[in-house]
């Protein structure tokens, strides 16, 4: 079974600063992808960015990237110049055929 | 946007009723996957279905259960609803089930059971 662990459960940042969400996670399949999620307090799901488990690259969206270490099974999103629009549950979700296993997530509160 | 719908948005139902909640998919995706949030939890898989057959199951027990239209739109279906059923239900579409597709979901159904 996999397991997630994202062991900040909350995080105060100042606006415009850039923030790190920790994610580790263990799983014996080798072929799998991890996605970043985003939900606000509306309770969609958000699509932040994805890291197919071949990716030679980091993945990169936007002012989101992944610092993926795949030996250590860690993936740790970075938020560059966060906004107040960033105030949110963040979930690490690995997946493999479609199917994801999610986090118990990290509440990130922005400050003005 | 994603172009994944679900309905109803919010519903109350009592301890023993049943309850369908309803997604339609994204144009042209023929893979959705349901999952269920308590409070204060991440989501729990439920059930996918790829091309009208079910793919696989989390760990949920008989009483839910779904369907896939040839329209590739979906129900979740619950029998003899519990109070730990009040959860945000959440549908998901992708295309082809493979990995590396990006994977959409729709807002969400909030069901409270009384």
């Amino acid at each position: 079974a996999q397991k997630i662990t994202q062991t900040q459960p909350g995080m105060f940042v100042q606006e415009k600063e850039a923030v790190t969400l920790d994610c580790t996670y263990d799983t014996s399949d080798q072929s799998y992808g991890l996605f970043w999620y985003k939900q606000p307090s509306s309770g969609e799901m958000i699509f932040l960015i994805y890291q197919g488990s071949y990716d030679e690259q980091n993945a990169t969206e936007g002012r989101y990237s992944l610092n993926f270490q795949k030996a250590r099974k860690s993936a740790n999103l970075v938020i560059s110049a966060s906004q107040l629009g960033d105030s949110a549950m963040y979930f690490c979700a690995p997946e493999r055929d479609d199917k994801i296993i999610f986090g118990k997530g990290t509440r990130l509160h922005i400050l003005p | 946007e994603t172009g994944v719908t679900q309905s109803p948005t919010h519903l109350i139902k009592t301890r023993g009723q049943q309850v369908t909640l309803r997604c339609s998919s994204q144009s042209g995706h023929n893979t959705v996957s349901w999952y269920q949030q308590a409070l204060g939890q991440g989501p729990q898989f439920i059930f996918q279905y790829y091309r009208e057959e079910e793919n696989g199951r989390g760990n949920f027990p008989p009483r839910f259960s779904g369907l896939q239209f040839p329209n590739y739109s979906s129900e979740l279906n619950v029998n003899a609803l519990e109070l730990d059923d009040s959860a945000l239900y959440l549908c998901a579409s992708s295309f082809d089930r493979g990995s590396g597709n990006t994977i959409y979901f729709g807002e969400g159904s909030w069901l409270t059971v009384v």
